[in-house]
């Protein structure tokens, strides 16, 4: 049921471009993506939901294809302030509680 | 602070004591919901408050483990007889909506390192 993130990590210089993929076995309601820094609270970045509505950050973007049950977060032109582990999280119907989340993909931006 | 509050920040016990964690929410929020972060992994859901109602606890990894949220906005994770494997950071998160559809604001977590 755990969604499955790829890659694991990611290196990147400043300004550089990252894809951050989310993918589950199972029928989605929405995709939710969260940054957490070393030692902090997870933030909330994203949330798309089924039927393509979108609500989020200025300077991130997702998609969200239902068919596939796949999301992936666009990061452009990275900062070093992106640096941290994304994790998406999955909910499968609108009736539950339960938000599922990946193991998380490491972002390193180098200056 | 505004936000979602959590203590103690860290906390020691030695296996087979009780831990009670707190979680003070965000002034109003319906709906509060726990998790267990290991080291190096996703947090993992315990379970889910809508007000003082328990919806849904099927993340909860035995009996040992209780919460509760008795007027409908602090929270507290019991954890009895702990053992090394529930060595963790419980994160405690709240939102203003029915459900997790919308942004929740989590805590710092709370620390707990079973010797």
């Amino acid at each position: 049921q755990q969604p499955v993130q790829s890659p694991q990590a990611v290196i990147l210089r400043e300004g550089e471009d990252a894809v951050i993929n989310c993918s589950s076995s199972k029928a989605l309601y929405s995709v939710h993506w969260y940054r957490q820094k070393h030692g902090e609270a997870p933030v909330f970045l994203m949330i798309l939901l089924k039927g393509g509505e979108q609500k989020g950050h200025e300077k991130i973007s997702a998609s969200f294809n239902e068919k596939k049950q796949q999301s992936s977060l666009y990061l452009t032109a990275s900062q070093l302030s992106y640096s941290g582990t994304y994790f998406c999280g999955t909910e499968e119907s609108s009736n539950t509680g339960k938000l599922i989340f990946g193991q998380g993909t490491t972002l390193q931006v180098k200056p | 602070g505004a936000g979602v509050s959590q203590s103690p920040r860290y906390k020691v016990a030695k296996r087979g004591q009780d831990v009670a964690l707190r979680c003070d929410p965000i002034s109003g929020h319906v709906s509060l919901f726990w998790y267990q972060q290991a080291l190096g992994q996703g947090p993992e859901f315990l379970t889910y408050f809508q007000n003082e109602a328990q919806l849904d606890k099927s993340g909860l990894p035995s009996d040992r483990f209780f919460a509760e949220r008795p007027e409908g906005s602090v929270s507290t994770l019991k954890i009895q007889r702990t053992q090394q494997e529930d060595s963790a950071v419980y994160l405690c998160a709240s939102s203003p909506r029915q459900g997790p559809t919308g942004e929740l604001f989590f805590g710092e977590g709370s620390r707990l390192t079973v010797l």
